[in-house]
């Protein structure tokens, strides 16, 4: 079964810098999906970005960004010019790749709160 | 507009007393599943359905039970609920063809079982 770990309980960072999540997690597969998901106090579970592992380049969404090392089974997402509203509980997750039932499932890993300093 | 909506938003119970968290989804979606959010643990999916009448389990299923009777609707029951159950809950659905979909959720349901 896959696994995923966020070995950091609690980030803080001050306005405008970056910061960087990690994120491990172990499979035996080769195709797959990871995605960081963002939960702000509302409670709300937002996309913030996905990659697929077929992939070599990073995804990037506007100040989010993603170093994929496939090899090494690391997922950690680089926050830049932090904001206020980027405070929140941060999850990392992964998918399995195909059409099967167990393929939809997202396996998540434990969260990281991140603290925005002003 | 497209979404997930689950109700109530916030339950406090006694334990033993039978409950259900209702939720439903607006955009077709054949697949649906639910979510259970502790603090150390993350997110872990109790059961989930690929479509009308098809519900299989998911990693944390004891004590909680299912049903898709309508495509749009997936409500979970907690027939006895206990302590250990006191939890975040999330509805979620997807699009079941597509596998690169997005998963949409729900608000979220906070459950206190004193």
């Amino acid at each position: 079964a896959q696994t995923v770990t966020q070995s950091q309980p609690e980030m803080s960072v001050q306005e405008a810098e970056t910061v960087t999540l990690s994120c491990t997690y172990d499979t035996s597969e080769s195709d797959y999906y990871l995605f960081w998901y963002k939960q702000p106090p509302s409670r709300q579970m937002i996309l913030v970005i996905r990659q697929e592992a077929y992939k070599q380049q990073n995804a990037t969404e506007n100040r989010f960004s993603v170093n994929f090392q496939k090899a090494a089974k690391s997922f950690s997402l680089k926050i830049s010019d932090s904001q206020l509203g980027d405070a929140a509980m941060y999850f990392c997750a992964y998918r399995s790749h195909g059409y099967n039932q167990g393929a939809q499932k997202l396996v998540f890993g434990q969260g990281t709160r991140l603290t925005i300093n002003p | 507009e497209a979404q997930v909506t689950q109700n109530p938003r916030y339950l406090i119970t006694v334990t033993g007393k039978k409950l259900t968290v209702t939720c439903s989804q607006n955009m077709n979606h054949e697949y649906m599943s639910w979510y259970r959010q502790d603090p150390g643990l993350g997110l872990r999916q109790i059961y989930y359905s690929m479509n009308v009448e098809v519900t299989d389990k998911g990693d944390v299923p004891e004590g909680y039970k299912v049903s898709r009777k309508e495509k749009r609707n997936f409500p979970l029951i907690l027939e006895s609920p206990s302590p250990n159950q006191t939890s975040l809950y999330f509805c979620a659905s997807k699009t079941g063809v597509k596998e690169n979909s997005p998963l949409h959720f729900g608000n979220g349901t906070r459950l206190t079982v004193t």
